[in-house]
């Protein structure tokens, strides 16, 4: 069974601050996927990255970092220096079905990031 | 941008009473889903279709689900009688051809209380 797992409910940090967000996942497929979504207040889910893995080389995007290590089943999201704008719940996500179109994503509980100006 | 566009974006009804939830994915899209999120929870997978079938389903996703194409445009999820616990958050979700990120593109989601 699949597992996504976000320990940390709830983090502040002040603007300008670089932030991590932590993801832990269980599969027992070799061939899967990952996934970051941010959920504004809005509410919608936003797409931040996709990685398979078989691609281990971490991904910079901005502002954006993401850092995948399979020896220890993670895949931890780190914004740099953060901004009021990045404030929003923020989702890990798990999917291990390789076909394309089957995106049953397994998501984890989300980690609430609140940047204080 | 193309969006996902869900309506209505909050629903309240009586336990018991059928809902029917909207979405409009976005044109070119083949693949479609449905996610849930109770509130306060994590996100959960309900459902998804491709060209005009069911694809994968959850545990969650019973008889009283069911999901339709109606035309080219919209894709619906019913629930034939409503419980307590299904006042969740349901998203809509579509994936486009050939795209190979997987980016599934999430509407706003439509608010579901029943009473």
């Amino acid at each position: 069974a699949q597992k996504v797992t976000q320990a940390q409910t709830e983090i502040s940090v002040v603007e300008k601050e670089d932030v991590t967000l932590d993801c832990v996942y269980e599969t027992r497929d070799t061939t899967y996927y990952l996934f970051w979504y941010k959920q504004p207040p809005s509410g919608e889910l936003v797409f931040l990255i996709r990685r398979n893995s078989f691609d281990e080389q971490n991904e910079i995007s901005g502002r954006y970092s993401w850092n995948f290590q399979k020896s220890t089943s993670s895949f931890n999201f780190t914004i740099t220096a953060s901004q009021v704008v990045d404030s929003a719940v923020y989702f890990c996500a798990l999917s291990d079905t390789p076909n394309f179109g089957n995106e049953k994503l397994t998501f984890g509980t989300g980690t609430r990031l609140t940047i204080i100006p | 941008e193309p969006e996902v566009t869900q309506t209505p974006s909050h629903q309240v009804t009586q336990m018991g009473q059928e809902v029917i939830l909207r979405c409009v994915p976005i044109s070119n899209h083949l693949y479609f889903y449905w996610y849930r999120q109770i509130l306060g929870q994590k996100v959960e997978f309900l459902v998804s279709f491709y060209n005009n079938e069911i694809s994968e389903k959850s545990e969650i996703f019973d008889d009283q689900f069911s999901v339709e194409r109606p035309d080219g445009s919209n894709f619906t999820l019913k629930i034939r009688s409503t419980k307590l616990e299904d006042s969740a958050m349901y998203f809509c979700a579509s994936l486009g051809p050939g795209g190979n990120t997987g980016e599934l593109f999430f509407g706003e989601g439509s608010r579901l209380t029943v009473l």
